[in-house]
Parts: C-alpha cells; structure tokens; sequence
C-alpha cells in the first residue's frame, strides 16, 4: 500500500523568505502526485501535480515542485512567501489519479 | 478546472439523527467519487469510493450501514450519516474522477458536521 510522509508538522518562515515543505512518499510504481493546500474550515486546492515527464513542475500561486525517484521525494517550494500562503499544505499519492494517500500535513505560519 | 460542488458546508444535528451530504459535479460526468473525513488537525483518511450504479467500496474499519453512500448519476453522489452521534462530528470532502483519461480528482469544499 502506499504511503506519505511529510516530516515537519509545523513549519515558521518571514514573508518574503523562501520556503521548502518535505514530502516522502513509499510506493511501488511511479505514482501521480500532488500537492494541495487548505485554509481553515476550507476544502482543498491544488496547487500542482506530477504525473509523468518534466520531473519539476510548476503550479499555481509560485509554488513548484520537484520529483525525485532516488529519493522518493515530492518536495515543495516557492522563493518568496506571501502572508497569505499561511495555511496547510498536504502532499498526496494517487495509483491512478483517483483514491488518494494523504500525508498528515504541514502547517505553514508567515511571520511580517 | 472542473468544479465539484458540496451541500451543505456546515450542518449541526442532533444525536440519533441523519444527515445527507451531497457532492455534484457541476461540469463533467463523474464516474467515481470519494469520500473522506477530516478530524481536526489531522489528515483526510478515505472513508469510501463510489461509483456510479454499484454499490460503495468502503475502507477498513468504517461502518458501511452508518455512512449510506449512493452515487445514482454520473453527476451525485451522497453520503448520509445516520444515527449521529458527537463523534461523527468531523469535516467531510468528497472528491470526483472523470473516466477514461483523467489524471486528476477534483475536490468538494467540504461539509462540517457537528454532532450536538
């Protein structure tokens, strides 16, 4: 079965540093992966998605993302954080683009 | 991106009540939806996969006579919590895949439930 890791529960940063969030992820094959992010008493959005191809891939708000198969690594990143990317970011395995493994997620507070 | 829509975003019941929540998907024809909870400051755990005209699948240790799922057209699925009780009280999402091709679930805004 597959899994997610994401190592840092919680995660401080000033606005305008850069930030990275880890993502880990145990699966057999090369699987669809994906970041989202969710704000308070919100749903998810997604902020970007790896299926195949181009192992760095951009998405939406500035964030990208790099897939790494040595290291089983999906990990986020954006140079510059903004105050209103504090939310919570999850990284998601899929097997097929559908049911879902998410990581326990990592809470992002921006410091002015 | 595609658009899912969830009904209600935020309900309260009373214990031994039911609650219906739906999730529609506004501009495609899903083919599979999901379920999932959320309890606070955790994760979302997969509670079921539906797909239209047959009956749920439901993940290991969650009540399928409790949680009724339905996914009658290839636009609606609903999930009715039945005889709640507070610890039913969580964030439900629901999340919907296109057929053939898709690469992507698009996700519901979600439904807090409180048990009172």
């Amino acid at each position: 079965a597959q899994s997610v890791t994401q190592p840092d529960i919680h995660i401080t940063v000033s606005e305008g540093a850069s930030l990275e969030l880890r993502c880990n992820y145990s699966y057999g094959a090369t699987p669809y992966l994906f970041w989202y992010v969710q704000s308070p008493g919100q749903g998810l959005q997604l902020l970007l998605k790896y299926f195949s191809g181009d192992t760095l891939v951009q998405g939406i708000k500035g964030f990208e993302a790099e897939f790494k198969r040595s290291q089983s690594s999906f990990n986020l990143r954006k140079p510059s954080v903004h105050w209103s990317d504090a939310a919570e970011y999850f990284c998601a395995v899929s097997p097929n683009a559908g049911k879902s493994t998410f990581g326990d997620g990592t809470t992002l507070t921006v410091k002015p | 991106g595609a658009v899912v829509s969830q009904h209600p975003s935020r309900v309260i019941c009373k214990s031994g009540t039911s609650v219906k929540i739906e999730c529609r998907s506004l501009d495609f024809q899903a083919t599979t939806m999901f379920w999932y909870r959320q309890f606070p400051k955790q994760s979302l755990m997969l509670m079921a996969t539906s797909n239209e005209g047959s009956k749920a699948t439901y993940e290991q240790g969650v009540e399928k006579d409790k949680f009724l799922i339905n996914h009658a057209s290839l636009t609606l699925s609903t999930l009715t919590v039945t005889s709640a009780h507070p610890e039913d009280s969580s964030f439900y999402i629901c999340s919907a895949r296109a057929g053939g091709a898709s690469t992507e679930a698009f996700f519901g805004q979600g439904t807090r439930l409180t048990v009172v």
